[in-house]
C-alpha cells in the first residue's frame, strides 16, 4: 500500500521561505510523478507541481516563479519550496503520486491522482 | 478562476440520482481525459472517475463518469448520506502544460 506523509512548518512568515517534505512508502519515488497540490481554507484544489522518476520538473505558472520541487531518493522523499511567501500562498498543502500509462485491454490512455498525504496546513503570517 | 466551470453546489435526497457537470473550453476539454476526484470533509481528495468513465478497483457503481464534446458529466445514483461530500474535476490541459481543477461542487444530501 502506498503511504504519502507531509511535513513541516505549519506557520511561515511573510517573505520567507515555505518547505515541506513528502515522505513516501510502499513505492520509490524513481517511479510514477510526485506532485504537490493545495487547497486555500474554503477554497478549490490547485495544482503547483510535480517532479519526475528523472527528475524533471514542471510547475503551474501562478506559482513558476518561487517554487522549487526536489527529490532525496536516499531517503524516498520529495519536497517542495516556495520563496517570498504571501498570505495567499496559507492552504492546505497536498503531496500525490499521479500515475499515467495505458489499458491493457483496449489501450486507452489514463493519467490521474491516485494517492494522496493527509494534508498539512500551512498558514503564512506574522 | 478555474479552466473548468463546476455548479458550486447540487443536492438530492437519499436513494435519489444527481450528475454534476464540468465544462471547459474546447482548447481544454475537447481533446483530454477528465478525471473526478470526492472530498469528504476533513480528508484529502480520492479519486472516484478517471479517464472521463473509468472507475478505479473499490470505487461503488453508482458512481459514473461520462464527456460528450467539452462537457463531462459525473452520476451518482442511489445517493447516500456519506456520498455528501465536495467533487472536483479535473485535466491535464496540454495548452496550459499543467493540471487544471474545477472549481468543485458541494453535494448535499438532504
Amino acid at each position: 500500500q502506498v503511504q504519502l506523509q507531509e511535513s513541516g512548518p505549519g506557520l511561515v512568515k511573510p517573505s520567507e521561505t515555505l518547505s515541506l517534505t513528502c515522505a513516501v512508502s510502499g513505492d520509490s519515488v524513481n517511479n510514477h510523478k510526485w506532485n504537490w497540490i493545495r487547497q486555500p481554507p474554503g477554497k478549490g484544489l490547485e495544482w503547483i507541481g510535480y517532479i519526475d522518476y528523472s527528475g524533471s520538473t514542471n510547475y503551474s505558472p501562478s506559482v513558476k516563479s518561487r517554487a522549487t520541487i526536489s527529490v532525496d531518493t536516499s531517503k524516498n522523499q520529495f519536497s517542495l519550496k516556495l520563496s517570498s511567501a504571501t498570505a495567499a500562498d496559507t492552504a492546505v498543502y497536498y503531496c500525490a503520486r499521479s500515475i499515467e500509462g495505458w489499458e491493457l485491454y483496449d489501450s486507452t490512455g489514463f493519467y490521474y491522482f491516485d494517492y494522496w498525504g493527509q494534508g498539512t496546513l500551512v498558514t503564512v503570517s506574522s | 478562476q478555474s479552466v473548468l466551470t463546476q455548479p458550486p453546489s447540487a443536492s438530492g435526497t437519499p436513494g435519489q440520482r444527481v450528475t454534476i457537470s464540468c465544462s471547459g473550453s474546447s482548447s481544454s476539454l475537447g481533446r483530454i481525459n477528465v478525471n473526478w476526484y470526492q472530498q469528504s470533509p476533513g480528508t484529502a481528495p480520492k479519486v472516484l472517475i478517471y479517464t472521463n468513465n473509468r472507475r478505479p478497483s473499490g470505487v461503488p457503481g453508482r458512481f459514473s463518469g461520462s464527456k460528450s464534446g467539452t462537457s463531462a458529466s459525473l452520476a451518482i445514483s442511489g445517493l447516500q448520506s456519506e456520498d455528501e461530500a465536495d467533487y472536483y474535476c479535473a485535466a491535464w490541459d496540454d495548452s496550459l502544460n499543467g493540471w487544471v481543477f474545477g472549481g468543485g461542487t458541494k453535494l448535499t444530501v438532504l
